[in-house]
């Protein structure tokens, strides 16, 4: 069975500083790997999805990589705000309808 | 465009008695999923459908039900619930599996007492 593991699962950076969020899984044989967040009490949002064929994705600050061969895909946020203060998610999807998520890493950025 | 929307938000239930949760989505998705969420262990697929008319069992079935009886709408139901189905939670929604982007709802906290 896949497994999602992200590191660590609570960080802290002052405003501005530019982070790396990690997940890792088991199973390199994967669709695609999809990066979330989630504000407390809130539903998913989608940040940026990466197909088994791609290397990297971007959306604004925000750089997500893809290391299937290691089994490991980093989220790369640029120059911190407050308003990114989420839980980040991520889950690989393997099979038909599998999406295996990791328990997440709580960001707090701090003004 | 609402996007994927859930009925109720907040929920408590007595042990053994039962309740839907409705789900819908109005982008037209083929494939639809549910999922409960509880701390430290992530999210995990209860039932999916590919479509209208189907639906199948994912990794923590046992305690629901589901149908898929028009494409838009997926019910997700307890019929008799256990205080091990505390949980927050949510639908989904994506055009295609295999690599589709999954759309959430905002969920519906669950407690069973």
């Amino acid at each position: 069975k896949q497994e999602v593991t992200q590191i660590p699962a609570a960080l802290s950076v002052p405003e501005g500083e530019n982070l790396v969020l990690n997940c890792s899984f088991t199973d390199s044989a994967i669709y695609n790997l999809q990066w979330f967040r989630q504000d407390p009490g809130k539903g998913l949002t989608s940040l940026l999805l990466i197909q088994s064929s791609q290397r990297e994705q971007t959306s604004g600050r925000l750089n997500a990589s893809l290391d299937k061969s290691s089994g490991r895909s980093t989220l790369y946020i640029a120059a911190s705000q407050p308003g990114d203060s989420a839980t980040y998610l991520c889950a690989v999807q393997t099979g038909a309808n599998n999406l295996f998520f990791g328990t997440g890493t709580r960001l707090t950025v701090i003004p | 465009n609402a996007g994927v929307t859930q009925t109720p938000k907040f929920r408590v239930l007595k042990t053994g008695q039962s309740m839907t949760l409705l789900c819908a989505q109005d982008m037209n998705h083929e494939y639809m999923y549910w999922y409960r969420q509880d701390p430290g262990m992530g999210l995990r697929l209860i039932h999916y459908s590919v479509g209208e008319g189907t639906t199948a069992k994912g990794e923590v079935p046992d305690g629901y039900n589901v149908s898929r009886l028009k494409k838009q709408n997926f019910l997700l139901g307890l019929e008799s619930a256990a205080p091990s189905q505390t949980s927050v939670y949510f639908c989904a929604s994506s055009t295609w599996t295999g690599g589709g982007e999954q759309y959430f709802g905002p969920g519906t906290r669950l407690t069973v007492t």
